[in-house]
């Protein structure tokens, strides 16, 4: 079983609310990692978690809050946002950090965020 | 010049065509290869790891090009269901713009 759970699937919020996206997988990976995806790009990386670890983070600002309270689950938080932040929040987990053979990524569903 | 760099397609093909996309990367270090599709308004979902020595999965062939820095993927028997963006990704996090696929009936 390669999946990867997120919800919710869509979100609507407006500039001063707080809101948490999730993230769950039990296929016992060690990375989890957070993407942002706006139309017509690539996922952007913003956070990568090894070990339950924050070990990249990608100059995201601090409006956007990750935590990782197991080797199961991320979350996202976030706090005044702005319009701009609207985009398709993607979470992934792969084994293992590293980036080699046999260690890929598996993405979820994405949120779908609209700030308004 | 970009970590990794597609070609942004379009490729329009008819059903049944062969199509191949390169994807170039700049760190002549890099370790570990894939190509990912992503549908619209979807993930994206692991096609293939790329090894050394190739690899082939039914009408899906990856090469890699260490001398000249390139990854390729060929689709073989184009099928409508094969068109979707293919997203390059090196060492497991640089991601390439991606290729668009549309195969036509």
């Amino acid at each position: 079983d390669t999946e990867v759970t997120q919800t919710p699937k869509h979100l609507v919020m407006g500039m001063t609310n707080k809101k948490s996206l999730k993230c769950e997988q039990h296929m016992g990976h060690r990375a989890m990692y957070w993407y942002k995806q706006k139309a017509k790009k690539p996922p952007e990386l913003m956070f990568v978690y090894s070990y339950e670890k924050l070990s990249i983070n990608e100059s995201v600002p601090s409006r956007f809050s990750p935590e990782c309270p197991n080797s199961s689950l991320l979350n996202l938080h976030l706090h005044a946002l702005q319009p701009e932040d609207s985009a398709l929040y993607l979470c992934a987990s792969s084994p293992n950090e590293g980036g080699r053979r046999g260690y890929e990524q598996y993405f979820g569903p994405g949120t779908r965020l609209t700030v308004t | 010049r970009k970590e990794v760099e597609q070609d942004p397609g379009p490729f329009n093909v008819p059903e049944g065509a062969t199509v191949a996309f390169n994807c170039t990367y700049s760190n002549s270090a890099s370790q570990s290869f894939f190509w990912y599709r992503q549908d619209c308004r979807k993930e994206p979902k692991l096609l293939m790891s790329v090894y050394s020595s190739g690899n082939e999965d039914g009408r899906f062939t990856a090469q890699l090009n260490r001398a000249s820095q390139y990854i390729s993927l060929l689709i073989r028997d184009s099928k409508l269901s094969d068109s979707a963006t293919y997203l390059c990704v090196v060492n497991l996090l640089v991601f390439g713009a991606g290729t668009i696929l549309r195969v036509k009936s």
